[in-house]
């Protein structure tokens, strides 16, 4: 079955420094590919996809690149700020089924420092 | 335009009890998932919903959780009897037709089972 592999946290950095969360799927055929946020005390949002290999993902100076060879969709930012701090979890559709429900990580909680 | 919403926000029961959960989802959204958080782990998915068929619920756990979606608009969950290890956070989400894999989650609810 699909699954999805993250880096466990909590991850503490300072203000303005470079972010990498990992993250590694299994899946039959070509998933899609998401990164979603909780902040503190809200529910989750989307904050990129990737539908296909290759293609990159961004928003609110996050990135992640869809890796099929690597089977990786790593998530970066190259400068946090303390309003990131949050639990970041990627999550993956099957694409070939049509079957619709997320396939999570367990989340990785990002604490930035001022 | 309104999010995905969820009551109550939180609900703290006993064993043995029977709690319902309510998600609306985004207004014209056909799609209406269910997903839980349990002890920090995974989000995992519980059950899909298009209009008011259910069209995977392979996620359900067991027979003691009960998911309708009456008329095709809110949707309701309940747990009964609750049992300790339904301790959780519930999640909603909504997603439109023509946008196939974008799910939009409401802030979840987060039950104690006591």
């Amino acid at each position: 079955g699909n699954s999805v592999t993250q880096m466990e946290g909590p991850v503490t950095l300072s203000e303005e420094a470079f972010l990498t969360i990992n993250c590694t799927y299994t899946a039959t055929g070509y998933p899609s590919l998401f990164w979603y946020v909780q902040y503190p005390g809200e529910g989750l949002q989307l904050l990129l996809k990737a539908t296909k290999a290759d293609d990159k993902g961004s928003n609110k100076g996050f990135e992640a690149t869809y890796r099929k060879e690597t089977t990786s969709f790593h998530l970066e930012k190259g400068s946090v700020q303390v309003s990131d701090s949050a639990v970041y979890f990627c999550a993956l559709s099957d694409g070939d089924t049509g079957r619709r429900a997320l396939t999570f990580g367990s989340g990785t909680r990002l604490q930035v420092q001022p | 335009e309104a999010g995905v919403t969820q009551f109550p926000s939180h609900s703290v029961i006993e064993k043995g009890q029977t709690v319902t959960l309510r998600c609306d989802p985004i207004s014209g959204h056909d799609n209406l998932y269910w997903y839980r958080r349990v002890m920090g782990k995974e989000i995992k998915f519980l059950l899909h919903f298009v209009k008011e068929s259910k069209q995977d619920e392979s996620g359900m756990p067991n027979n003691r959780f009960l998911a309708e979606r009456t008329g095709g608009t809110y949707s309701t969950l309940k747990v009964q009897p609750a049992e300790l290890e339904d301790s959780g956070v519930y999640f909603c989400a909504s997603s439109a037709l023509r946008t196939r894999d974008t799910q939009y989650f409401g802030p979840g609810t987060r039950l104690t089972v006591l």
